[in-house]
């Protein structure tokens, strides 16, 4: 079984603030975890991906990742926030062995950012 | 270079009528998902198929019935609309099990509306 948790619904930085997304998961085997950003009226973009390599994992946009087994976490920073990160931003996490690549999202963080 | 493209994206339906949903991919890939986004739960599966001619139950099925007859094209039909299928739904596809860490790829919904 597999689960991911969104710490935050709505996040507010200001323009040129961290940013700083939470994502904690919980999963049987080791997973494979993914990031993804939404903009309105839009479908899901990959923002970045941890498939069992570095483990600080760098993505488009100046945003990275950092899988911590110990802590089961993969939390989202970006050291400045542009107007135009406002998007709202899925954790998402996938079972590799599984037969058909499940991956369960979390709820999702509404970012904004605030001029 | 397409991706995945749904159709329609907007569309209003009267309780109890039928319609369907198309998802075309042209990236080749096995995999295809259907999924329905709501308020605060994140993405939920509907159904998936894993190649041609297959299909198989998600988390919420109930409802909904899917087709795969071509490897680039997964349909999702509503026979009966009923306002609990107010959503946005997202295709997604993934290469399949020879590609597990390459993430999914969506297409940008389908905003869905029953009264």
């Amino acid at each position: 079984a597999q689960s991911v948790t969104q710490l935050g619904s709505h996040v507010s930085v200001s323009e040129g603030a961290l940013v700083l997304l939470r994502c904690n998961y919980s999963s049987s085997v080791p997973p494979y975890l993914f990031w993804y950003v939404q903009y309105p009226n839009q479908g899901l973009q990959l923002l970045l991906k941890y498939t069992s390599a570095a483990t600080l994992v760098k993505g488009i946009n100046g945003f990275e990742a950092e899988f911590k087994k110990s802590e089961t976490s993969f939390h989202l920073t970006k050291p400045s926030a542009h107007m135009s990160d406002a998007a709202e931003y899925f954790c998402a996490v996938s079972d590799p062995t599984g037969g058909y690549q499940k991956v369960t999202f979390g709820t999702g963080t509404k970012l904004q950012v605030i001029p | 270079n397409a991706g995945v493209t749904q159709t329609p994206k907007f569309r209003v339906l009267k309780t109890g009528q039928s319609m369907t949903l198309l998802c075309a991919q042209d990236m080749n890939h096995e995999y295809m998902y259907w999924y329905r986004q709501d308020p605060g739960m994140g993405l939920r599966l509907i159904h998936y198929s894993v190649g041609e001619g297959t299909t198989a139950k998600g988390e919420v099925p109930d409802g909904y019935n899917v087709s795969r007859l071509k490897k680039q094209n997964f349909l999702l039909g509503l026979e009966s609309a009923a306002p609990s299928q107010t959503s946005v739904y997202f295709c997604a596809s993934h290469p399949g099990a020879d590609r597990r860490n390459q993430p999914q790829h969506f297409g940008d919904g389908t905003r869905l509306s029953i009264l």
